[in-house]
């Protein structure tokens, strides 16, 4: 079946630590790759995006991924956390076929401690 | 950035009732907005998605009849909660396509909703 998957429910970094987030996904061809960032009482923030080309994407807030196409991964990496970064983060995909859905994955919550 | 409003950010109503969320565009024209529900802790869900100057097309599971949605303008999509219950109470987000790339949405920051 065709899916989006982000393995941690729940991730924990002291402030300062680098992060990964996993995402992977399940689809027959590429899709469009995006991660957003929900914050309490805040909508779903876009934080980057990936269409084609260089596999390695910058984003806000000095946040990157990168796609692996033989991995069917777009992890989301940020070298070092601030308190202000915890939240949840959502991958989702734009699947080939329909370019106005989006496909959401579980989210994962993000805890900064000091 | 663009930017997406919802109101009202809360609402509490009584069973039986109706409420009315207003989503808006303020800075673009969005010819495709998306209504989603989360539960806590859960992900977004897509319930329809909402073409201006037509009807709405409803995901699988989704009562049209239950979640009215209206398109009226470039700007507004409107989504009713119909004879409300306790198990309609959840958190509503609604999106805007972006005319700049596929799949591009702007959220609005999302109206709780509570059912007594």
């Amino acid at each position: 079946a065709q899916s989006v998957t982000q393995p941690d429910i729940h991730i924990t970094v002291s402030e300062g630590a680098s992060l990964e987030l996993r995402c992977n996904y399940s689809y027959g061809a590429t899709p469009y790759l995006f991660w957003y960032v929900q914050s309490p009482g805040q909508g779903l923030q876009l934080l980057l995006k990936y269409f084609s080309g260089d596999t390695l994407v910058q984003g806000i807030k000095g946040f990157e991924a990168e796609f692996k196409r033989s991995q069917s991964s777009f992890n989301l990496r940020k070298p070092s956390v601030h308190w202000s970064d915890a939240a949840e983060y959502f991958c989702a995909v734009g699947p080939p076929w329909n370019t106005d859905k989006l496909i959401f994955g579980t989210g994962t919550r993000l805890q900064v401690f000091p | 950035g663009a930017v997406v409003s919802q109101h009202p950010s809360w609402v509490i109503c009584k069973s039986g009732t109706s409420v009315k969320i207003e989503c808006r565009s303020l800075d673009f024209q969005a010819t495709t907005m998306f209504w989603y529900r989360q539960f806590p802790k859960q992900s977004l869900m897509l319930m329809a998605t909402s073409n201006e100057g037509s009807k709405a097309t409803y995901e699988q599971g989704v009562e049209k009849d239950k979640f009215l949605i209206n398109h009226a303008s470039l700007t507004l999509s409107t989504l009713t909660v119909t004879s409300a219950h306790p198990e309609d109470s959840s958190f509503y987000i609604c999106s805007a396509r972006y005319p700049g790339g596929p799949n591009e949405q702007f959220f609005g920051p999302g109206t709780r909703l509570t059912v007594l």
